[in-house]
């Protein structure tokens, strides 16, 4: 069975700070990633998606980067945190032949 | 850009009534449609989807797509508490391959009474 794990589980974090969120996979080999952020109740909004290791697609500029270091890995960043980036930040995934994406459990991000 | 947009955007019903949520899209060339239950701090997860016009019955959950009206719905026979959650519809130009990209609806908030 797969399993979607995300880290930190929450984060409290000072404006201007770097940030790190993590990604893991496991069970299911090659599959389509995505990062997600929903405002506090809000709709969710797609950030970056990613179909292959080392290739990563930017769909919202928000002053974020996401990179894909292994097959089942997803890392969000920022070198500098905004007010803004307070939220839920979800991880999904997907196979090639299939719609459906399945969530991770999440990271809440509060930026004091 | 295709757009999502939910209605009501909250709801509050009693148990064992019926409970309707609409969704619309924007773009006719749109093949997967699904919608989405989120518990508070939780992940969403999918409830139901459909690929074509029509109806879907799962259990107490029925989904039904009209794309000539862009249109489709989530009806729960027999709410229950346990069902009180956020509601997110979802859908996709493509349902295979590539980023086939979800846009979400804004939401509809459910409570159920007992």
């Amino acid at each position: 069975a797969q399993t979607i794990h995300q880290w930190p589980v929450a984060e409290i974090k000072a404006v201007g700070s770097p940030l790190s969120l993590g990604c893991t996979i496991k069970g299911k080999s090659s599959p389509n990633l995505y990062w997600y952020w929903q405002a506090t109740g809000g709709t969710l909004q797609q950030l970056f998606y990613s179909i292959t290791v080392g290739q990563v697609e930017s769909v919202v500029q928000l002053n974020l980067s996401a990179s894909r270091p292994k097959d089942d890995q997803f890392i969000l960043s920022t070198e500098k945190l905004l007010l803004s980036h307070s939220g839920f930040y979800l991880c999904a995934w997907r196979t090639q032949n299939y719609a459906e994406q399945f969530f991770g459990p999440g990271t809440r991000l509060t930026v004091l | 850009q295709q757009k999502v947009q939910q209605s009501p955007e909250s709801l509050i019903v009693p148990e064992g009534a019926m409970t309707s949520l609409n969704c619309t899209f924007s773009d006719s060339a749109s093949q997967y449609f699904a919608w989405y239950r989120q518990h508070s701090g939780k992940a969403p997860k999918a409830l139901m989807s459909i690929f074509s016009n029509g109806e879907k019955e799962e259990g107490r959950f029925t989904i039904h797509l009209n794309k000539a009206s862009l249109h489709f719905s989530l009806h729960i026979r027999d709410s229950q508490p346990s069902d009180s959650a956020l509601y997110l519809c979802a859908v996709s130009l493509r349902a295979t391959g590539g980023n086939n990209k979800l846009t979400f609806g804004q939401g509809t908030v459910l409570s159920v009474i007992p």
